[in-house]
């Protein structure tokens, strides 16, 4: 089955500097890569995601970007601001995974005024 | 967007009883429900996989008779704790398939459960 792995696991950077979580995925097949951002206590947000057929997507400040052939995607955020303090986790789906989301082990972004 | 429902939001209970966790979605119809376990500081690990009308299918190593799925209409998936132990306590949180299948999964606000 399907194995992602994130990384770094903690990251504290200054606020107004850019933020890179990075994170691979075992199967090829894999066709879908969310990012969430989840506060203490609560659900998992979708901030954004990319499909397996666009190399980057980009929103604002947060881009994702998707390597297909080495099986790695990545999560920019660029002027970071306090309140994107926050565990982030990358998942990984495939087609044929019947809808399942497998998740990285997370990244806890500290951003310091 | 598709909103998904779960309560209770937390939970506290004796060791060996039983807990039921619903989740509903509230604007769609949901056929498959995903029940995922949150340990603190520790990623979603999936449990199961929750259809409509049909027997759940499980992640190895999860105990079918120890969390008991339940998925009896379009709109709510059921998770019974049963037999308690302070070993399960933890986060567990409910996603649905958005409508039509495809993509942008959304969460339930998950329920924090603490056996004592």
């Amino acid at each position: 089955g399907e194995n992602v792995e994130q990384h770094p696991s903690t990251l504290s950077v200054q606020e107004g500097d850019s933020a890179v979580i990075k994170c691979t995925y075992s199967d090829s097949a894999s066709n879908y890569f969310p990012w969430y951002k989840q506060e203490l206590g609560k659900r998992p947000q979708l901030i954004i995601d990319i499909r397996s057929n666009v190399g980057e997507k980009k929103d604002q400040r947060i881009a994702v970007t998707l390597n297909k052939t080495a099986k790695h995607f990545s999560l920019h955020i660029t002027e970071t601001q306090p309140e994107d303090s926050a565990v982030y986790f990358c998942a990984a789906m495939g087609y044929n995974q019947g809808g399942k989301l497998i998740f990285g082990q997370g990244t806890e972004l500290s951003v310091k005024p | 967007g598709a909103v998904v429902s779960q309560h209770p939001s937390w939970v506290i209970c004796k060791s060996g009883t039983s807990v039921k966790i619903e989740c509903r979605s509230l604007d769609f119809q949901a056929t498959t429900m995903f029940w995922y376990r949150q340990f603190p500081k520790q990623s979603l690990m999936l449990m199961a996989t929750s259809n409509e009308g049909s027997k759940a299918t499980y992640e190895q190593g999860v105990e079918k008779d120890k969390f008991l799925i339940n998925h009896a209409s379009l709109t709510l998936s059921t998770l019974t704790v049963t037999s308690a132990h302070p070993e399960d306590s933890s986060f567990y949180i409910c996603s649905a398939e958005p409508p039509g299948g495809g993509y942008g999964y959304t969460f339930g606000s998950g329920t924090r459960l603490t056996v004592v």
